[in-house]
């Protein structure tokens, strides 16, 4: 069954800090593996897109990697701020079909305290 | 900022009433979809569209309807809201293959008394 698990399902950090956004996936085939931010009330926006052959990808202070053997990925956070506090969703697409079918996790649900 | 816009962005409403959800984009993009989305649970598709008079049912049953008439509308609509349809609807369009990414419109939070 191709699922998409995230961990932790809620993390509270200082603002200042570092942290990482671990996700698991049994998808198959693969394609690639996305990460979208979800501010509360908004809808999710895309922050990295990593396909089979990469496994790395930064967007600003936002640093994901992919390791496709063990089907792993995570995001990395640096130097937090205070609106980095939002839900982190982790997103699998296979190579199924022209619309490449997404898989999506819960999210991880970070809060940046002052 | 992508250019998706849904509303209305909230809709309280009695049951039995004829819902319409609008979503716009103006990207030009050939694909979108309809996400269901309830807290803290993850995104379900229930419908996409690859084009103009191209619609189909996604994963998640739904006993809503959908169009697209025209590359930048995609209008859902439920033709008798019931209780259990109160959740968040998001809208999203993409455009080339599947390596790329979707953009989200804010979402419209359905309440259904």
């Amino acid at each position: 069954k191709n699922q998409v698990e995230q961990s932790p399902q809620s993390l509270i950090i200082l603002e200042g800090k570092n942290c990482t956004l671990q996700c698991n996936y049994t998808v198959s085939p693969f394609s690639n593996l996305r990460w979208y931010k979800q501010d509360t009330g908004r809808g999710p926006v895309s922050l990295t897109i990593m396909t089979f052959s990469e496994n790395t990808k930064s967007n600003g202070r936002y640093t994901a990697t992919l390791d496709a053997d063990t089907k792993q990925s995570s995001l990395h956070i640096t130097a937090s701020q205070l609106s980095d506090s939002a839900s982190y969703i982790c997103v699998v697409s296979d190579r199924g079909s022209t619309l490449g079918r997404l898989y999506f996790g819960r999210g991880t649900q970070l809060t940046v305290w002052p | 900022e992508a250019d998706i816009y849904q509303t209305p962005r909230y809709l309280v409403i009695g049951t039995g009433k004829k819902i319409t959800l609008e979503c716009s984009q103006t990207m030009g993009h050939d694909k979108m979809y309809w996400y269901q989305q309830d807290p803290g649970m993850e995104l379900h598709l229930i419908h996409y569209s690859y084009g103009v008079n191209s619609t189909e049912k996604g994963d998640l049953s739904s006993e809503s309807t959908v169009s697209r008439i025209r590359t930048e509308h995609f209008p859902l609509t439920l033709e008798s809201a019931r209780p259990s349809h109160t959740s968040q609807y998001l809208c999203a369009s993409s455009d080339g293959d599947s390596n790329q990414p979707q953009h989200f419109g804010d979402g419209t939070r359905l309440s259904i008394l």
